[in-house]
């Protein structure tokens, strides 16, 4: 977890972007990822991006890649209270977590 | 299609008891991760183990805490004289051999057990 970062907590409403973002550190990692943890289960990927990619788009999630800085967001579009859950990111190089991200969506 | 099997999904012990927790990674997968998840904290990676091998044991406690993967059966994690500062989920995830085509990098994640000392 240390090399990985995240802010704890984001609170959104129904039908707005959520944005979450994450740092790193390990710039030889071949694959980035998100993970998705509703409560009381265990982490489900999401989705994940090469290192060689600048952004992916799956539906209503956007991945955004800047290697550069180091950094990595989810962007999920018109947000519902299903999403509401815990986002990780993670690296391929040594699958450490970041601490995830707590995304709440008010109604 | 059976997932990531880990039992029991809720285990109490008393101060100074072990805990033993199981682990049945999918089928096919010959790699093993152990996570620490605090509540409210975030994922701690344990131990990264393939069969009779442990790769990397470098998030585990020095004392009291053991994992194993045998030739057959599940994988293992062993909490000795648990304290309640243990108390905690504990997940498991698999993955196949690396570098293999069917691997992706992507952890499959076991529903995770719970641990509570009292």
């Amino acid at each position: 977890g240390e090399d990985v970062e995240q802010s704890l907590f984001l609170s959104v409403r129904e039908g707005d972007s959520s944005v979450i973002n994450c740092t790193y550190t390990d710039s030889s990692s071949t694959y980035l990822y998100w993970y998705k943890q509703e409560p009381g289960a265990g982490l489900q990927l999401l989705t994940y991006i090469f290192s060689n990619m600048d952004m992916k788009q799956d539906q209503r999630l956007t991945v955004l890649l800047n290697k550069k800085d180091k950094h990595l967001s989810l962007r999920i579009a018109d947000t519902q209270t299903g999403d509401s859950a815990i986002y990780f990111c993670a690296e391929s190089i040594d699958m450490r977590f970041g601490a995830g991200t707590r995304l709440t969506v008010k109604p | 299609n059976a997932g990531v099997m880990q039992n029991p999904r809720h285990l109490v012990r008393r101060r100074g008891q072990e805990a033993r927790l199981r682990c049945s990674p999918m089928k096919g997968h010959s790699h093993v991760y152990w996570y620490r998840q605090l509540p409210e904290e975030g994922l701690k990676f344990m131990v990264y183990l393939q069969k009779e091998n442990i790769i990397d044991e470098s998030g585990m406690p020095k004392e009291r805490f053991s994992a194993e993967f045998p030739k057959e059966g599940p994988s293992i994690l062993r909490i000795q004289q648990v304290v309640r500062g243990d108390s905690a989920a504990y997940f498991c995830a698999s993955s196949p051999e690396p570098g293999t085509a069917k691997n992706t990098g992507e952890l499959f994640f076991g529903e995770g057990s719970r641990l509570t000392v009292l």
